[in-house]
C-alpha cells in the first residue's frame, strides 16, 4: 500500500501569508495526486486534481505543484476562509490512501 | 445541482449492522465509480471502498474486507453501505463520493455525511 506523509501537521500563519503544505508519497504515484479543504462540521471539497490542475471555482491562490513521491500546496494570500484543515490523497493505485492532514490555524 | 445524500447512520452495539445509504442527482449516476470514505472523530480521512459503474469492479479497506459490503442501484440512483460485525473502531462518519475518472481520478462531490457511532 502507498503510504502518504503531509508536513506540517498544523500551521499558524496570518491573513496575507504565502504557505507551503507538503505531501510525500512512499513511492512514485507519478501525478495522481489531488488536495482537499475541509472546514470543521463540513465534507471535505476538492481544491487540485493530477497534482496541479485547479478545480473549477476555486481561487486562484491555490496552487499545487510536483511528481513522483514529492508535492506542494500553496496558498499565495490566506484569507479568512482558508483557515481549515487540508488532505492531499493519492489515486495511483487501491486502497485510496490520504495524508494524515495539515490543520491551518490562524495566528 | 450535483449533490449526494447520505442517511442511515445510528447509534449501533459491537457486533451489530447497519446500512448506509447515499442517494445522487444533478449527474448520470450509472456513468460513474462511487466511494465511501470515513472520517474518526477528530481524525484524518479514511478510504473504505469503491464501486464501479456498473457494478462489477468493487475494493475495499483491509480494515472493513469481509464485514463490509458496498453495493449500488442506478436505477434508484442510490449506492450501499452494508456494514456487520460492527467494532467501536468503525465509529466515525461515512461519506459518499462520486469518483471523477479521466486520465486520473479524484473524488467529486462529496455527500454531507453520516455518522455511525459503535458503544455499547
Amino acid at each position: 500500500d502507498i503510504q502518504m506523509t503531509q508536513s506540517p501537521s498544523s500551521l499558524s500563519a496570518s491573513v496575507g501569508d504565502r504557505v507551503t503544505i507538503t505531501c510525500r508519497a512512499s513511492q512514485s504515484i507519478r501525478s495522481y495526486l489531488n488536495w482537499y479543504q475541509q472546514k470543521p462540521g463540513k465534507a471535505p471539497k476538492l481544491l487540485i486534481y493530477a497534482a496541479s490542475s485547479l478545480q473549477s471555482g476555486v481561487p486562484s491562490r491555490f496552487s499545487g505543484s510536483g511528481s513522483g513521491t514529492d508535492f506542494t500546496l500553496t496558498i499565495s494570500s490566506l484569507q479568512p476562509e482558508d483557515f481549515a484543515a487540508y488532505y492531499c490523497q493519492q489515486s495511483y493505485s487501491s486502497p485510496y490512501s490520504f495524508g494524515q492532514g495539515t490543520k491551518l490555524e490562524i495566528k | 445541482q450535483v449533490q449526494l445524500v447520505e442517511s442511515g447512520g445510528a447509534l449501533v452495539r459491537p457486533g451489530g449492522s447497519l446500512r448506509l445509504s447515499c442517494v445522487a442527482s444533478g449527474f448520470t449516476f450509472r456513468d460513474y465509480y462511487m466511494t465511501w470514505i470515513r472520517q474518526a472523530p477528530g481524525k484524518g480521512l479514511e478510504w473504505v471502498s469503491y464501486i464501479s459503474n456498473n457494478g462489477s469492479t468493487i475494493y475495499y479497506a483491509d480494515s472493513v474486507k469481509g464485514r463490509f459490503t458496498i453495493s449500488r442501484d442506478n436505477a434508484k440512483n442510490s449506492l450501499y453501505l452494508q456494514m456487520d460485525s460492527l467494532r467501536a473502531e468503525d465509529t466515525a462518519v461515512y461519506y459518499c463520493a462520486r469518483e471523477v475518472l479521466s486520465t486520473l481520478s479524484w473524488f467529486d462531490p462529496w455527500g454531507q455525511g453520516t455518522l455511525v457511532t459503535v458503544s455499547s
